[in-house]
């Protein structure tokens, strides 16, 4: 267990549809982040929250969005799925705030399938 | 922005050393090394600030040219469990987050 908590695992769902993915961070952890994983593309950052606040946005869809809550738990929503949305969903988690660099510790990720 | 990682696959046999690059077109304030194995999470392996200073552990160490913005990871004497897929992070402003290369997919055969 890296201490990164993502639900679900797996999801299966249909295009149009709507999903909401969730990430706990690893205590003490402020920064929170997202990631897709496709097989040609590597890991494509999304967003980035750090203690409540948006702190960065990649290559996010305006379809998706995010928020970081106040017990520092962040939920990724996707709307109108597309097929081309099928991949695997990663949360990270860092100490990172104003200033330093610290290793990320990633979630088990959420497998998405959209049919 | 997403840093260019080379070799995309390398095949070794156990024992044998591999050599995996990662560069950037921007200035870099930190890179990092990550080995993610299939179906698993990816792993933070090191950090690597500007100053060009090399760290590591045991068989794996990696390096970091601030002036050509060019990471390198270094696996020595390549054991079994290194296989996986190693990708590198580059980080250009400090607390925001990395751009992950394509990855550099490690084979070690026995």
């Amino acid at each position: 267990d890296s201490g990164v908590t993502q639900t679900p695992k797996h999801l299966i769902t249909a295009t149009g549809q709507r999903v909401t993915l969730r990430c706990s961070p690893r205590s003490g952890d402020l920064s929170v982040y997202w990631y897709q994983q496709s097989l040609d593309q590597g890991l494509q950052f999304l967003i980035q929250y750090y203690n409540g606040e948006e702190r960065a946005k990649g290559n996010i869809l305006e379809r998706f969005s995010a928020q970081q809550f106040p017990d520092l738990h962040s939920e990724l929503n996707l709307s109108s799925l597309e097929l081309g949305d099928s991949a695997l969903y990663f949360c990270a988690s860092s100490e990172r705030g104003q200033g330093g660099s610290y290793g990320y510790t990633f979630g088990s990720g959420t497998r998405l399938t959209v049919v | 922005q997403q840093p260019v990682q080379s070799p995309q696959a390398v095949i070794l046999r156990e024992g044998e050393d591999a050599v995996i690059n990662c560069s950037s077109s921007k200035a870099l304030y930190s890179v990092h090394w990550y080995r993610q194995k299939h179906g698993e999470a990816p792993v933070f392996l090191m950090i690597l600030l500007k100053g060009g200073e090399q760290k590591g552990h045991e068989k794996i160490s990696a390096s970091f040219n601030e002036k050509k913005q060019q990471s390198s990871l270094y696996l020595t004497a390549s054991q079994l469990s290194y296989s996986g897929t190693y990708f590198c992070g580059t980080e250009t402003n400090s607390g925001y987050a990395l751009n992950f290369g394509k990855g550099t997919s490690l084979l070690v055969t026995p």
